[in-house]
């Protein structure tokens, strides 16, 4: 199973929305909603921001949304601040009965 | 509250075996599958697979197979992995996840260093 695909980096001023793309195929993203993306901070556990495309966890910032089209599915990061700045992973389920992580993203926040 | 507890950092010699567990608290330990998630120096996450804590039945994904192996103690709500015959390439950050039963995984555990060095 080969990751997901994300973009190395992106940035952003702070105030600004970003949005950090996750592609994957119609065997995994295309194919379930169960499509997930965490927040890592160097030296720490991922923390899960979002879950199935669209919903957050409770505690989590509504600047944080999430959205999906066909193969893609997208994070965006409204109103951006500096605590912002992390590495985020999409995570999808797969039609192989398995889970498959993204690349990662390294988001700065300018 | 929800929480994962990881022991702490090992270092280990090439060849030799690590045994990484990983106790719950805040909720009923087997109404949850818990998840293992590697992370390599500068790397990004990768599933190794998942343990239902329910059964002890194992799943491993590609590439964690032979070496790996997940067990459980449900009398203390631990999730163990064992890794045997380690190579440097085993050095990682290895991670457990709880299954959220709504395909994602939290919480995460605090992390485990497994360093392999001669």
């Amino acid at each position: 199973q080969s990751a997901l695909t994300q973009p190395a980096s992106v940035s952003g001023s702070p105030g600004q929305s970003i949005t950090i793309s996750c592609t994957g195929t119609s065997s995994d993203v295309g194919g379930y909603n169960y499509v997930s993306w965490y927040q890592q901070h160097p030296g720490k556990a991922p923390k899960l921001m979002i879950y199935e495309v669209s919903n957050r966890p409770s505690g989590v910032s509504n600047r944080f949304s999430g959205s999906k089209s066909g193969n893609t599915a997208s994070l965006t990061i409204s109103g951006l601040q500096a605590e912002d700045e992390a590495d985020y992973y999409c995570s999808s389920y797969t039609s192989s009965s398995a889970w498959v992580f993204g690349g990662g993203t390294k988001l700065t926040v300018l | 509250q929800v929480q994962l507890v990881q022991s702490g950092s090992e270092l280990k010699k090439p060849g030799a075996s690590v045994k990484v567990s990983c106790k719950a608290s805040g909720y009923t330990f087997t109404s949850y599958a818990m998840n293992w998630v590697r992370q390599a120096p500068g790397q990004g996450l990768e599933w190794m697979g998942w343990i239902n804590t329910n059964t002890g039945n194992p799943t491993y994904a590609q590439g964690f197979t032979g070496r790996f192996v997940f067990s459980l103690d449900t009398s203390v709500s631990t999730a163990y992995l064992q890794i045997s015959s380690l190579k440097a390439e085993d050095t990682a950050v290895y991670y457990c996840a709880r299954d959220n039963g709504s395909g994602s995984f939290h919480p995460w555990g605090q992390g485990t260093l497994v360093t392999v060095s001669s």
